[in-house]
């Protein structure tokens, strides 16, 4: 029930063109869904999160999608530009007591010109 | 901006040899993380330490492993015991409040 299942396991995406990754979970305790933008050799840095009490976040070209009911969000990057190419994890938590991060199984993305 | 620094940024160590990796978090954050990452998998749990004392530790945490906040700003992690199966990349992160801020890692390989 801790899980967190990402998917698609890796992604090609041309210059302009959308990405979009899904994750899903299963503990309904989870009230924080972050994502995180990793490059090789760096630590995952946090690109945008989200609360279950919106269904909808907006920042630039990510969004985050969230449907509480079916117990999924989804990232979505518009306007792809080679160098958002990186591995991508959603990760949830419980944000009592600034709980740990469970993520997901992450998305390699390839964005090609 | 503040960030979170780990050094060494990369170990090689004997099998059985104590390591200690170390990590200086944010100034104003209370709330500290230990993560691993097996090359090529996801980011797993491994501890996390609050006002001075373990809150809560994963299955991987065992005896091998300990953390320490020596002073007001370091916060490490020590393996007393290095097996093949510690080798991965080990992320510090510490938050304020939910956002959970990760440093560059320190590569550990065990030989």
């Amino acid at each position: 029930q801790q899980q967190v299942k990402q998917s698609p396991q890796s992604l090609i995406v041309q210059k302009g063109g959308i990405s979009i990754i899904n994750c899903a979970y299963e503990n309904t305790a989870f009230d924080y869904f972050p994502w995180y933008q990793q490059f090789p050799g760096k630590g995952p840095a946090l690109l945008i999160a989200i609360r279950p009490d919106v269904s909808e976040k907006k920042e630039g070209r990510f969004t985050i999608s969230f449907n509480k009911s079916a117990k999924q969000f989804s990232l979505h990057i518009m306007d792809s530009q080679p160098g958002d190419s990186a591995t991508y994890f959603c990760a949830a938590s419980r944000i009592y007591n600034t709980d740990k991060l469970i993520f997901g199984t992450g998305t390699r993305l390839q964005v090609f010109p | 901006e503040p960030e979170v620094t780990q050094t060494p940024s990369h170990q090689v160590t004997q099998m059985g040899q104590e390591v200690i990796l170390r990590c200086v978090p944010i100034s104003n954050h209370l709330y500290f993380y230990w993560y691993r990452q097996i090359l090529g998998q996801k980011v797993e749990f491994l501890v996390s330490f609050y006002n001075n004392e373990i809150s809560e530790k994963s299955e991987i945490f065992d005896d091998q492993f300990s953390v320490e906040r020596p002073d007001g700003s370091n916060f490490t992690l020590k393996i007393r015991s290095t097996k093949l199966e510690d080798s991965a990349m080990y992320f510090c992160a510490s938050s304020e409040y939910e956002t959970q801020y990760f440093g560059p890692g320190t590569r550990l390989l065990v030989l």
